[in-house]
């Protein structure tokens, strides 16, 4: 079935330090990926989203790149600071465009 | 911004008890997802909606059912609760350009 797999599981950087996160999608039609935050005790927040029809995306510390080519897509996070400590999703679109399908999560740590 | 009010933070209910999960949102989207989320499982959808009294299976719908009879409340029951359904239940909404806003959550402990 189709089926996103997001590494690592977890992931602990020093403040300022880069954090990099990647995930892979098996399903070709995907085109649509969105990345989404979740704080403790809250509900996930969408971050960055990118479409198959552009390769990268950024909006200021945070950037998405995408290879449709490989089907891996990745988050990239600058200059790290502790607030952007949080458990991260990926997520891809399914094959009938109606839901999106979720990876396992990334739960960052950023050490001041 | 678009605000989806779960009605429960936190809820126990015992084995056996039908349980209902609200969902409401101030929008107007059309599209209304409950996920469930468990340690190491990453988010898995349960049913969605895509319109009024129509309902769609996501990849694990057994134990659960829903109800959307009005565009801005979508509500997950779970006819006959077991300890297996201990969770986190999570409601999303979205318009056609996909991107989700998602609930706070409802941690719901069958015991």
């Amino acid at each position: 079935g189709e089926n996103v797999e997001q590494h690592p599981s977890t992931l602990s950087v020093q403040e300022g330090d880069s954090a990099v996160i990647k995930c892979t999608y098996s399903d070709s039609a995907s085109n649509y990926f969105p990345w989404y935050k979740q704080e403790l005790g809250k509900g996930p927040q969408l971050i960055i989203d990118i479409r198959s029809n552009v390769g990268e995306k950024k909006d200021q510390r945070i950037a998405v790149t995408l290879n449709k080519t490989a089907k891996h897509f990745s988050l990239h996070i600058t200059e790290t600071q502790p607030e952007d400590s949080a458990v991260y999703f990926c997520a891809a679109l399914n094959q009938a465009g109606t839901a999106l399908i979720f990876g396992k999560g990334t739960t960052l740590s950023v050490s001041s | 911004d678009v605000k989806v009010t779960q009605s429960s933070r936190y809820l126990v209910k015992r084995t056996g008890e039908k349980v209902f999960l609200e969902c409401v949102q101030d929008m107007d989207h059309e599209n209304m997802f409950w996920y469930r989320q468990d340690p190491g499982l990453g988010l898995r959808l349960i049913y969605f909606s895509y319109d009024v009294k129509m309902k769609e299976k996501g990849d694990i719908p057994e134990g659960y059912s829903v109800s959307r009879e009005k565009k801005e409340r979508f509500s997950l029951i779970l006819e006959s609760a077991s300890t297996n359904q201990t969770s986190m239940y999570l409601c999303a909404t979205s318009t056609a350009n996909y991107g989700y806003t998602f609930g706070s959550g409802t941690r719901l402990t069958v015991v």
